[in-house]
């Protein structure tokens, strides 16, 4: 596709469950991040990769969050032991390094309640 | 990294010019000023950004002062779909993440 792509976008789960949310960046991008934006607040940066490290993983809020990246593309961010605290917007963005960095390209994002 | 301070909301009448603020008094030498905006239940969308000089693309008007502590982003005729919250955004050139703040939101008006 053109676009940053996020599955679910809606996820509802109950509390102690793990979860796993999906972000497909564009074809090329090198750069991949993920926020999230919990509701009426600003978004929160959780971890960043470049290729398939993460150089930042300053903002996962707990041990409870994870996130890898395969084959420089596809990266999976995973919540275990899910908490009502949890429930937010889950954004990822991608960049290209020839955008001369910091033009993100953001997907929809995957909505997740904890009940 | 620098800090930003926006009004937390503006209003503008549609066909008028919006004018955000910013102010980035701490920005140090290597660090470009961006914007982006968020329209309702959207993911961000990248508005433009700059160093030093002023910057203009199809979207909007980057004014940056002389002295860099301060910016200014300009919608020339603002439309009722242009009602987002609009954040402005420090980025050091050695880093590729951006961090995003509360943001002003412009709320245009018939």
């Amino acid at each position: 596709g053109a676009g940053v792509s996020q599955s679910p976008s809606n996820k509802v789960t109950e509390k102690g469950k793990d979860v796993e949310l999906r972000c497909d960046p564009i074809s090329g991008h090198t750069a991949l991040y993920w926020y999230r934006q919990s509701l009426g607040q600003g978004l929160e940066f959780l971890i960043y990769f470049q290729g398939n490290s993460a150089p930042d993983k300053s903002g996962l809020p707990s041990d409870r969050f994870s996130a890898e990246r395969t084959g420089g593309s596809v990266s999976t961010l995973t919540i275990q032991r899910t908490q009502q605290e949890d429930s937010a917007v889950y954004l990822c963005a991608s960049s290209s390094p020839g955008a001369g960095g910091g033009e993100l390209f953001f997907g929809e994002g995957s909505r997740l309640t904890v009940l | 990294d620098a800090k930003t301070t926006q009004p937390p909301s503006m209003d503008c009448a549609e066909g008028r010019a919006a004018n955000l603020p910013c102010n980035h008094s701490t920005i140090s030498g290597n660090e470009y000023v961006y914007w982006y905006r968020q329209i309702h239940s959207q993911g961000p969308q990248y508005i433009i950004h700059g160093l030093k000089n002023n910057e203009t693309n199809e979207m909007a008007s980057l004014i940056i002062t002389e002295d860099r502590k301060s910016s200014t982003l300009i919608l020339p005729h603002a439309t009722l779909r242009d009602t987002a919250v609009y954040y402005c955004i420090v980025r050091p050139y050695n880093t590729d993440k951006l961090i995003f703040g509360t943001g002003t939101r412009l709320q245009v008006f018939p």
